[in-house]
């Protein structure tokens, strides 16, 4: 099935930045989900965006659901050494696709 | 409240062979998603049920099947096993209302070997 355009693919940064990554597709979703996860686990999510435009925060973490249903982007203030992962985005309009990921490495 | 138990958490078969992996949703959830996670390919919709109908399916081969039980338990199979088979095999569930799937809510997975 089509799949979700996410990038970066891999990000390197240092411990206390923050951090960008953003998924888009051509199709338009009811629903945008962020998801974590750590190295030999299932993902857990994150955040959940259920309307156009809506902004939602989960302690450092910040999401938004773009205006035209097709875009996400997840925001991660002053990064901790914790938030290292893999985020996928996934969009749905009846079934659930996936981004590739992105893997967050942090620097001490 | 127990979250998505998945057994076996490691296994390892030989090509040709068969091989059987279970999932627990979370208490009063009725989907259950399974979804084949390989580096090359992300994560991979398997298929979909919902009170024991299959209600999606993803573009894998016969090979691949499932089942739900009406206590909402899952099972999926993989038959005549391929070394391209080896992945961690996640299983999601879901409240689902409506058409939609809903917040999907993954277990630890089954990592499959196949030598």
């Amino acid at each position: 099935g089509q799949q979700l355009n996410q990038s970066p693919q891999s990000m390197f940064i240092q411990e206390g930045e923050d951090v960008s990554m953003n998924c888009t597709s051509s199709s338009i979703f009811n629903t945008w989900l962020w998801y974590k996860q750590d190295p030999g686990e299932g993902p857990v999510l994150l955040i959940a965006l259920y309307k156009a435009g809506e902004l939602t925060s989960n302690g450092r973490l910040t999401a938004q659901f773009g205006i035209t249903r097709k875009d996400s982007f997840l925001n991660i203030s002053a990064s901790i050494p914790s938030d290292v992962g893999i985020y996928f985005c996934a969009g749905q309009l009846y079934d659930m696709r996936f981004g590739a990921g992105t893997r967050l490495t942090v620097k001490p | 409240k127990a979250g998505v138990t998945q057994t076996p958490r490691y296994l390892i078969k030989t090509r040709g062979q068969q091989v059987t992996l279970s999932c627990s949703p979370i208490s009063g959830h009725r989907s259950v998603s399974w979804y084949q996670q390989t580096p090359g390919q992300g994560l991979q919709f398997l298929f979909e049920y919902f009170s024991e109908t299959q209600r999606n399916k993803g573009n894998f081969p016969g090979r691949f099947s499932g089942r739900q039980f009406s206590n909402s338990r899952s099972e999926m199979n993989v038959s005549t096993l391929e070394l391209g088979d080896s992945a961690l095999y996640l299983c999601a569930s879901s409240l689902r209302t409506g058409g939609d799937t809903g917040e999907l809510f993954f277990g630890e997975g089954s990592r499959l070997t196949v030598l």
